[in-house]
C-alpha cells in the first residue's frame, strides 16, 4: 500500500527566510510525485510535478529515491506563500491520488 | 467560469438523513474523483469516474454511493448519514484517466447535526 506523510502540521518562517516542507513516501512501485497547494479561499490547485522537474513560484522538488522523500524547498520565503500545502502521490496500479495530512506554511513579515 | 463547479457549496442537515452532493468538471474532462477531507482523516480519495464508468475506488462507505451521467456532471449520495460524515466533500476533474494531475472545486461542506 502506498502512504504519504507530512511530519509537520504547522510550520512557522520568516519572510526572506528559507522554506522546506518535508513529505516522505511508501511505494512499490515508480513513484510520481505531485506538490498541491490552496491558498487562503482558493480551490487546491497543483504547484509541481516530480516529472517536470520545474521549478513554481521560485519552489522546487526533487525526488530523494534513496531517502523516499519529495521535500519543496524555497530559499527566500515571501507573504503570500502563506497556504496549506500538500504533498500527493500517483498509485499507478490502484489509479488513484493518495494526499498526505498537508502542512499549513505561515511567513510571518 | 469552466472551471470544476460544486453545488452546494454549504449544506446542513440531521443524522439519519440522505444528500446529494453534485459536480460538474471542466469543460472537455472526462475523469471526475471525490474526495472527502475531514479535520482527523485528511484529503481522503472516495472513487473516481470515466466517461460514465467507474474506474478506481477508495475508501467510500457503502452508505456512499456516486454516478457519473452521460453529460459527464457526477453526483455523490450520501445516505443514513451519521455525526462522522461532517467533512468537506471535493470534486476533481482531470482530461485523462492515469494521471495525477487534477482540478479542483472549491467543495461542499457538509455539516451532520
Amino acid at each position: 500500500a502506498q502512504r504519504v506523510t507530512q511530519p509537520e502540521k504547522l510550520l512557522s518562517v520568516f519572510k526572506g527566510a528559507p522554506v522546506e516542507l518535508k513529505c516522505n513516501y511508501s511505494y512499490s512501485g515508480s513513484p510520481e510525485l505531485f506538490w498541491y497547494v490552496q491558498y487562503s479561499r482558493q480551490r487546491l490547485q497543483l504547484l509541481l510535478r516530480h516529472i517536470s522537474r520545474e521549478s513554481i513560484k521560485g519552489f522546487t522538488a526533487d525526488l530523494n529515491k534513496g531517502e523516499t522523500s519529495f521535500h519543496l524547498k524555497k530559499p527566500f520565503a515571501q507573504e503570500e506563500d502563506s497556504a496549506m500545502y500538500y504533498c500527493a502521490l500517483f498509485n499507478q496500479g490502484a489509479q488513484k491520488l493518495v494526499f498526505g495530512q498537508g502542512t499549513r506554511l505561515t511567513i510571518n513579515p | 467560469d469552466s472551471g470544476v463547479t460544486q453545488t452546494p457549496k454549504h449544506l446542513i442537515t440531521a443524522t439519519g438523513q440522505r444528500v446529494t452532493l453534485r459536480c460538474s468538471p471542466r469543460s472537455g474532462d472526462l475523469s471526475v474523483y471525490w474526495y472527502q477531507q475531514s479535520l482527523d482523516q485528511g484529503l481522503q480519495f472516495l472513487i473516481q469516474y470515466y466517461n460514465g464508468e467507474e474506474r478506481a475506488k477508495g475508501n467510500i462507505l457503502e452508505r456512499f454511493s456516486a454516478q457519473q451521467f452521460p453529460d459527464l456532471h457526477s453526483e455523490l449520495n450520501l445516505s443514513s448519514l451519521e455525526l462522522g460524515d461532517s467533512a468537506l466533500y471535493f470534486c476533481a476533474s482531470s482530461g485523462t484517466i492515469n494521471t495525477g494531475e487534477l482540478f479542483f472545486g472549491e467543495g461542499s461542506r457538509l455539516t451532520v447535526l
